[in-house]
């Protein structure tokens, strides 16, 4: 059972433009949700996070939106770089399970000149 | 530099043979994990431990074990038992075992069993 899912394995963006990156969970529990990126043969690297009791977070380039009403959480990416090409992985967990994260399948990100 | 260590970054193994992971934290973290990531599929929990001597089972811990007698260390064990144990292993820590801290990740151990 896949409690937090990415529905596109890919995603091709030019440089410059906005990616979009969607998530959706099924487990009411859930309330704190995270992104991280990953290049190849790398471990993963936390990117920006969210608590449900925001519906917004930004970093920089990077922000994170939560609908609850819909379970569903996305990253966008403003400007895209070349830099930005490589898997992103949202996560999940709930308090009171000591940070342990439920992660999805990925999506490949592919930003092009 | 603080980080996570994982060694080796490669690992082959015959069938039938145990083999441990290891995994080298720095920075201090109280918690440590292991997950493991298979070719389309999410990260998956193994086993996780929040303070030394104490350590938890996650979600696919059959056939795996692990020890944690340092705060720094958490060495995972792929025992003959496991029937799909060529993966790739990531080690992450964070800074307290309790909740809303986010996980900082090695660079991972790809093993191979043949």
């Amino acid at each position: 059972d896949q409690q937090v899912k990415q529905n596109s394995p890919s995603l091709s963006v030019q440089e410059g433009r906005i990616s979009i990156l969607n998530c959706d969970y099924t487990n009411s529990m859930f309330d704190y949700f995270l992104w991280y990126k990953k290049y190849p043969a790398e471990g993963p690297t936390f990117l920006i996070s969210i608590s449900s009791i925001k519906d917004k977070n930004e970093d920089g380039r990077f922000t994170v939106f939560l609908n609850k009403s819909a379970k569903h959480l996305s990253l966008h990416i403003v400007p895209s770089q070349p830099g930005d090409s490589a898997v992103y992985f949202c996560a999940a967990s709930s308090t009171g399970t000591a940070s342990k994260l439920t992660f999805g399948t990925g999506t490949r990100l592919q930003v092009t000149l | 530099d603080g980080g996570i260590t994982q060694s080796p970054k490669y690992l082959f193994r015959k069938e039938g043979q145990n083999v441990t992971l290891s995994c080298e934290q720095n920075l201090n973290h109280d918690a440590m994990y292991w997950y493991r990531q298979d070719p389309g599929q999410g990260l998956r929990l193994i086993y996780y431990s929040q303070i030394v001597n104490d350590f938890q089972k996650g979600d696919i811990a059959e056939g795996y074990s692990v020890s944690r007698e340092k705060k720094e260390s958490f060495p995972l064990t792929v025992t003959s038992a496991q029937k799909n144990p060529t993966a790739f292993y990531l080690c992450a820590s964070s800074i307290q075992g309790g909740d809303n801290s986010p996980l900082h990740f090695g660079n991972g151990t790809r093993l191979t069993v043949t």
